[in-house]
């Protein structure tokens, strides 16, 4: 079974500080990892995807990630934080294989203060 | 280009009742995900229907179940309903054909409440 761990349930930055949101996974063999994102009140929107090929991988509004194979982690990076990147972060995992549910972390909440 | 939808945005019920929730794919998808987020918590998968049948099938006892139309929206249903089942259920659609087909992409979600 695959699994997600989020360990910071928070996260605190200033403005135009870099941002990193830690992810770590569990999987049967080779993985899909996604990062999502969700605002107060609003479903999950999708900021990025590795799938394979480059270990950086780029997203939406700036954001990226990076696959460390060894280390079984594909932590979210920003190079400067927006306070309208304040939000809750949620990575997940699914296997390459015929399992086609997307299993998330607990979320990490992000506040980038003015 | 629509998104995925769901309706109603939120819903309160009580305890024994029953609740069926709708979905509507992002248009050229045919392969719906239900997921139940609890306050504080990620999403846990429910299901996923696919060619109007299930596909695979999370930890959920069987007073979850769903539904596929031909147009490839989606129901979920829930029976007899406890204090428990309060959360965020959210809708997801992807491609089977797309590869990641678990690629998916949310709708807003409803909000169920449980008295």
């Amino acid at each position: 079974a695959q699994s997600v761990a989020q360990p910071e349930d928070q996260v605190n930055v200033a403005e135009g500080n870099p941002l990193t949101v830690k992810c770590t996974y569990s999987v049967s063999g080779n993985p899909y990892l996604f990062w999502y994102v969700q605002y107060p009140n609003r479903g999950l929107q999708f900021l990025l995807k590795y799938i394979t090929g480059d270990n950086l991988v780029k997203g939406s509004y700036g954001f990226e990630a990076e696959f460390n194979k060894s280390q079984t982690s594909f932590h979210l990076k920003k190079p400067s934080a927006l306070v309208s990147d304040s939000a809750l972060y949620f990575c997940a995992v699914s296997p390459i294989s015929n399992d086609y549910k997307l299993s998330f972390g607990a979320g990490t909440t992000v506040t980038v203060r003015a | 280009d629509a998104g995925v939808t769901q309706s109603p945005t939120h819903l309160i019920k009580t305890r024994g009742q029953q609740v069926t929730l709708r979905c509507s794919p992002k248009s050229g998808h045919d392969t719906v995900s239900w997921y139940q987020q609890a306050l504080g918590q990620g999403p846990q998968f429910i299901f996923q229907y696919y060619e109007e049948e299930e596909r695979q099938r999370g930890n959920f006892p069987d007073r979850f179940s769903g539904h596929q139309f031909p147009n490839y929206s989606s129901e979920l249903n829930v029976n007899a309903l406890l204090l428990g089942d309060s959360a965020l259920y959210l809708c997801a659609s992807s491609h089977a054909a797309v590869v990641p087909y678990n690629e998916q992409f949310f709708g807003p979600g409803t909000r169920l409440t449980v008295l």
